[in-house]
């Protein structure tokens, strides 16, 4: 199956700093989200992403697909943004989303 | 709130017995989704149904089973319970068959003693 590694697995960081996680896929997709799992469970969705660049507030997010690979901005980090970070994707007609393994991400005030 | 409720949020059992897991997808979703999250196994995709009919499987034992009824709501049934099988049931929802953006409940919490 599809493989997805993201980079860095472990991040630790001061408030009001900036950081890029990547996610990079073995195959091409026709699906992209990247999800903030907080530290009560919940997975938020923060983009659907395919192909092209999307922003949120202090989120971004760019997909190069025909390099298979995703990037995630987070400018001015808060405290709030600690948590997992995770990238999934999914082939055209294949079957679920195919998560990463996540990036822990710690903002420290 | 992502739309998609999930019940029971925490369950405790013992080895041996059965749960059952309820989702409701978000209003007019036709998809529904489950994943397990272990900490070994990390997110895994279980089984897809889409208007009632099985869809896709992924890593889902034979001691589970789900089915997605009349009124799309859908139902994870863990028998034969084992310690391993200890982990966070996520149920996700979307409107279609394939592709688009999936979202995802808060979990079901089950613990196996």
């Amino acid at each position: 199956g599809i493989q997805v590694e993201q980079s860095p697995p472990d991040l630790i960081l001061q408030e009001g700093a900036n950081s890029t996680l990547r996610c990079n896929f073995s195959d091409s997709v026709n699906n992209l989200q990247w999800f903030h799992q907080n530290p009560w469970g919940q997975l938020i969705n923060l983009f659907y992403i395919p192909s092209g660049t999307k922003q949120n507030g202090r989120l971004s997010a760019t997909t190069v697909a025909t390099e298979r690979y995703s990037l995630l901005y987070i400018s001015s980090s808060q405290t709030t943004d600690s948590g997992v970070y995770f990238c999934a994707v999914r082939r055209g007609g294949a079957d679920g989303l195919t998560f990463g393994k996540g990036t822990h991400l710690i903002i420290q005030p | 709130d992502s739309g998609v409720t999930q019940t029971p949020k925490h369950l405790i059992t013992a080895t041996g017995q059965r749960v059952t897991l309820r989702c409701s997808p978000r209003s007019g979703d036709l998809s529904v989704y489950w994943y397990q999250q272990s900490l070994d196994q990390g997110l895994q995709f279980l089984i897809q149904y889409y208007n009632g009919e099985e869809r896709a499987k992924g890593n889902i034992l034979e001691r589970f089973s789900a089915q997605q009824f009349p009124d799309l709501h859908s139902e994870l049934n863990l028998s034969s319970l084992e310690l391993g099988d200890s982990a966070l049931y996520f149920c996700a929802s979307s409107p279609m068959d394939r592709g688009r953006e999936l979202f995802f409940g808060e979990g079901s919490r089950l613990t196996v003693l």
